[in-house]
């Protein structure tokens, strides 16, 4: 079945670096769009990042552009977000999301969700 | 583009009918709009797309409707289990966007 597995998480201080990882399996990574999306303590979801089925187009939430970068290995069949100057509002569950439909570029929903992992910055 | 959910919490009982709103600051092109149900300690779910799609294996009970700026979720009779956040998401203009959620008692 699909299946989303996030790691790399942890607790880190302000203004330094981490990267999570996305392991994809059960489709066709290669076809489908992926984004990452947050939720912060006490607060709402927000979308962070997102690649094209391709990668040739990324989007940023305003909140972390120019700090925070999405990538694809197809090959691999996995996504990865950069996120370095990290501040204690990017403190949150971090969700890896496949997005729908397939061969989408720059429109499309999230159908499937990982069961995210925990950054804490402090 | 700013989703504004309304209202913040719905208090009900179970075999009422919830009514969700999600107001869009522009047009939301081609009801690209989705929207989510979250429980705590879990991952959202996916219920709508294309602002009236049910997703796969969610009951007729959800439905959703709307266009331009003006998006509904209805659930037609509530019971328990809905018990949770309900969010929209908009995914006609990059970067795409949540609303902030509403509360379902």
């Amino acid at each position: 079945q699909v299946h989303l597995l996030e790691s790399g998480g942890g607790v880190v201080q302000p203004g330094k670096s981490l990267t999570l990882s996305c392991a994809a399996s059960g489709f066709t990574f290669s076809s489908y769009p992926m984004s990452w999306v947050r939720l912060a303590p006490g607060k709402g979801l927000e979308w962070v990042a997102g690649v094209s089925y391709d990668g040739s187009y990324k989007s940023y939430a305003d909140s972390v552009k120019g700090r925070f970068t999405v990538s694809r290995d197809d090959s691999a069949k996995s996504l990865s977000l950069h996120m370095e100057s990290l501040r204690v509002e990017d403190t949150a569950i971090y969700y890896c999301a496949r997005g729908s439909p397939v061969w989408a570029v720059y429109y499309y929903y999230v159908d499937v969700w990982g069961e995210g992992t925990t950054v804490t910055v402090s | 583009i700013v989703l504004t959910q309304s209202p913040g919490t719905l208090s009900l009982s179970p075999g009422e009918r919830a009514t969700l709103s999600c107001r869009a600051s522009e047009r939301v092109s081609a009801e690209q709009l989705a929207w989510y149900q979250q429980k705590p300690g879990q991952a959202p779910r996916l219920l709508i797309y294309g602002a009236s799609r049910r997703a796969t294996g969610i009951p007729d009970t959800f439905s959703g409707s709307g266009s331009e700026t003006e998006f509904t979720l209805t659930i037609s009779r509530v019971e328990p289990a809905d018990c949770a956040v309900y969010y929209c998401l908009q995914y006609g203009s990059p970067p795409f966007s949540f609303g902030q959620g509403t509360k379902l008692e």
